[in-house]
């Protein structure tokens, strides 16, 4: 089967640094992706990474390590608009997505 | 501005009336998919078109059916809605595998 896990939520304080990791189980393997959803809108793509190593978006950065099945992603500077929930998916043959549970991270002030 | 436009973004329909949501890109993108999100949860693939080709998961009910007249559009249709149906509907599209765009999304409510 097909599984990912991901924390169920984080809380961070402004300007801080955290990291929401993602582990998975998956056939056909193809790279792992990462979305923003805010409350009642449309996920969003982030970053996506297809081979090992750390790719940098801006405060985003998300990295991957397909030997342990295991990625994350890392947001810097936080800002109170960075709450949101953010979904690992998995991407495989035929460029499906399968997608975690999400991780909703609060960022107080 | 390319974008993914879903119609109408706020759907009420009855237990068991057919109802119709609809999706348009205007990024020229050659795959389009249908996602099911309920609340708190992931979005599930129900199914997608690469190109012409329908590609249904194993697992969507018999009650949801897609159309794709032409690149541009991409319709959900479900025959007989259940209370359990009720949830937000998101289209995306993609350029072959890549990156997906997903459209706002149509909340559904079945009363």
């Amino acid at each position: 089967g097909q599984s990912l896990e991901q924390p169920s939520e984080v809380t961070a304080v402004e300007g801080a640094i955290v990291q929401i990791n993602c582990t998975y189980q998956t056939s056909g393997f193809y790279g792992l992706s990462w979305y923003q959803q805010h409350d009642g809108g449309a996920p969003t793509f982030l970053s996506y990474n297809a081979l090992d190593g750390l790719e940098e978006t801006g405060r985003f950065s998300s990295f991957l390590s397909r030997s342990d099945s295991y990625g994350y992603l890392l947001l810097q500077e936080l800002q109170m608009k960075d709450s949101a929930s953010y979904f690992c998916a998995v991407q495989n043959q035929g460029g499906k997505l399968i997608f975690g549970q999400g991780t909703e991270l609060s960022v107080k002030p | 501005d390319a974008m993914v436009i879903q119609n109408p973004r706020y759907q009420v329909t009855q237990f068991g009336k057919p109802v119709t949501l609809s999706c348009s890109q205007t990024l020229n993108h050659n795959v389009m998919y249908w996602y099911q999100q309920k609340s708190s949860q992931a979005p599930k693939l129900l199914f997608h078109y690469y190109d012409k080709d329908f590609n249904n998961e194993a697992d969507t009910p018999d009650n949801f059916q897609s159309r794709r007249p032409n690149t541009s559009f991409c319709f959900l249709d479900i025959r007989s809605p259940g209370l359990g149906d009720a949830a937000m509907y998101l289209c995306a599209t993609s350029r072959d595998l890549g990156e997906q765009y997903f459209g706002p999304g149509t909340r559904l409510t079945v009363t």
